[in-house]
């Protein structure tokens, strides 16, 4: 079983829609918790982190579950703008110690 | 203030070749890692450096190597390069100080491997 697994899409969507990503991590000591959103190309850039209760960025919701081992992202009233690639990444530790472990990303289309 | 910076942008090797990737921390960073992206892969840590020793290693061969200086700078050394080798090297600086604990990610090297 992989760490950290996610649906791989492409999820090819409309402008406004609201679209949900998944994702799974093996290790129940995992301590922290992001998601990253990476441009073609381009370095990872930190979207936000994800916490037990719950967490919103504007239009972007993060929610944890650690008994279930699940993590999603929420995005709504999507734009052009949110076409990227979304990793999910899962640290063994908190703060900066450990290492980060991806998921393999899920690649996000908006359409006009 | 400058992020974190990595040289050079693109490489191009032979198999079998040596090559030595570096990168400099964002200001107030003290901890360097490094992570191979392969395509269509998530990024893969390879090691991370702090106070010039290597505190945590991935599942990485010893081809892969490291340094990390006083100035916190770091480098990445690979011999004898594989075709498989070719991918994007990120390095990633942090601190354990301080509220949020982010990475901050430079933009890579692009290496070859022909």
């Amino acid at each position: 079983r992989k760490e950290v697994e996610q649906d791989p899409g492409p999820f090819n969507v409309p402008e406004g829609a609201t679209v949900a990503f998944n994702c799974t991590y093996s290790n129940s000591a995992s301590q922290s918790f992001f998601w990253y959103r990476q441009d073609c190309r381009k370095e990872p850039k930190l979207l936000m982190s994800v916490y037990s209760s719950g967490n919103e960025d504007g239009r972007f919701t993060a929610q944890l579950n650690r008994a279930s081992q699940y993590i999603s992202l929420l995005i709504r009233d999507s734009k052009l703008s949110d076409s990227a690639t979304y990793l999910c990444v899962v640290n063994l530790y908190g703060g900066s110690q450990g290492n980060l472990i991806f998921g393999k990303g899920t690649k996000l289309s908006v359409k006009p | 203030d400058a992020g974190v910076t990595q040289s050079p942008t693109h490489l191009i090797k032979t198999r079998g070749q040596q090559v030595t990737l570096r990168c400099s921390p964002k200001s107030g960073h003290d901890t360097v890692s490094w992570y191979q992206q392969a395509l269509g892969q998530g990024p893969q840590f390879i090691f991370q450096y702090y106070e010039e020793e290597e505190r945590q290693r991935g599942n990485f061969p010893d081809r892969f190597s490291g340094h990390q200086f006083p100035n916190y700078s770091s480098e990445l050394n690979v011999n004898a390069l594989l075709l498989g080798d070719s991918a994007l090297y990120l390095c990633a600086s942090s601190t354990g100080t301080g509220v949020h604990y982010g990475y901050t990610f430079g933009s890579g090297t692009r290496l070859t491997v022909v």
